[in-house]
Parts: structure tokens; C-alpha cells; sequence
């Protein structure tokens, strides 16, 4: 079963950050936190994980609070393309259970 | 990290039939599973597709409905069996490699009719 809460859904203007957060409060010291997203129709395309620090890559930013408890995606500069559910999921790369993730749309 | 192929993308087909979706990947990967995702609804893990050996099942599907083969270590099949509207969804397959994560195929969209 999924581990996670996010909000159901998110707006953010184009070219500002969205910051996508997502509560973990039951991760286990062994599990990463992975963010998808799934544009529609497509099928869900890997962002960025981490297991206890903060991560970056060209995508996105993953910040994980000290306790491990939560964390928040950044998107730096957000682009209409951007528009998509997002899902953070916690694991340890074996079966992947999906929440309900976090609808994004990037507003002109 | 690895593509894959699924096909086909789409079908309609008639209640009481089944059809075979297959999934290939361009590299040997670790594990390979199938996912559901019925409309407007979040993915669903069906099964754990183990390579010659049966396939692992979460709770609520069962393999005489959703019969799954994976012969080697870059291919399998979802099999959805005597199909009614309510299986109308996207079934997605997914492959891990161990250091690169999952990655998912583009779903197939199958309609019951």
C-alpha cells in the first residue's frame, strides 16, 4: 500500500517554482523517496530519488527534512509542459505502490 | 536506463474475450512488473512478473484473470482474460535495474465493449 500523502492538486504560474511537498511519516530507514510524474496519457516518467540528502539534477531538486518525514520536489522554473500528476513514492526499488499523487498545472 | 516497448498502445475488443499485452525491454532487467489504471484513477500493482517462475499477485487479482508469463529476462506478457467493461483501463508495464530505477513502459488502452 502507499505510504505517502500529497495534495491532490497544485497551481503554479509559469516560470516560478512549484514546490510539490509529500508526507512519509512511517518511511523506514532502508526506503528511498522517488518522484514520477505521469503527463497525460503517457506513461509515468522517472524525476529524482533520494534516501537522506538533498538531491539535484537537470529536472528538479528533492529536498528530504532531517527526520525524513516529508519531503518537497522543486521544479525551479516551471514550464507549461510541466503540467502532470506527480507521485512521490517510498521504497527500496522493488514493487513501487502508487498514491494518488499531486496534479499540477503550470497557469500561463 | 532501459526503453520499453509495449504493445499493442490500444484495442477495443468484445466482453468475454482476452487479449495478450506484451512488453519488451531493450536491456536485461532485474525485475519486470504490470500496473493498472483504471480512469482518472492513480496505478494499481497487479503483479510481479518472475522470470520462469510464477508470478506474484497483490491482493485482489488472481492469475486465472490476469495471467502473466516472463520467459527470460527482457519480455512479458499480461494476459486479460474473459474481459467485461469493468476492465476497461490502461495496463502499464514496468522494468527496475538495479542502480537505475524503474522505468515504465506507455500503457496500453484497452476499451470493453
Amino acid at each position: 500500500d502507499a505510504k505517502t500523502t500529497q495534495p491532490p492538486s497544485m497551481d503554479c504560474a509559469e516560470g516560478r517554482a512549484a514546490n510539490l511537498p509529500c508526507n512519509h511519516s512511517t518511511i523506514s530507514g532502508n526506503e528511498y523517496v522517488y518522484w514520477y510524474r505521469q503527463i497525460h496519457s503517457q506513461g509515468p516518467q522517472y524525476i529524482i530519488h533520494g534516501l537522506k540528502n538533498n538531491e539535484t539534477n537537470e529536472m528538479a531538486s528533492l529536498i528530504i527534512t532531517e527526520d525524513r518525514k516529508s519531503s518537497t520536489l522543486i521544479l525551479p522554473h516551471a514550464t507549461l509542459r510541466d503540467t502532470a500528476v506527480y507521485y512521490c513514492i517510498v521504497g527500496t526499488g522493488n514493487q513501487f505502490y502508487f498514491g494518488t499523487g499531486t496534479s499540477l498545472t503550470v497557469i500561463p | 536506463s532501459a526503453v520499453i516497448s509495449q504493445k499493442p498502445s490500444r484495442d477495443i475488443c468484445q466482453r468475454g474475450t482476452s487479449l495478450t499485452i506484451q512488453c519488451q525491454v531493450d536491456s536485461q532487467v532485474t525485475m519486470m512488473f504490470w500496473y493498472r489504471q483504471q480512469p482518472g484513477q492513480s496505478l494499481t500493482l497487479i503483479a510481479t512478473a518472475n522470470q520462469g517462475s510464477e508470478a506474484t499477485y497483490e491482493s485482489g487479482f488472481v492469475i486465472d484473470k490476469f495471467p502473466i508469463s516472463r520467459p527470460n529476462l527482457t519480455f512479458s506478457t499480461l494476459t486479460v482474460s474473459n474481459m467485461s467493461p469493468e476492465d476497461s483501463s490502461i495496463y502499464l508495464c514496468s522494468a527496475v535495474t538495479l542502480g537505475e530505477g524503474y522505468t515504465f513502459g506507455s500503457g496500453t488502452r484497452l476499451t470493453v465493449v
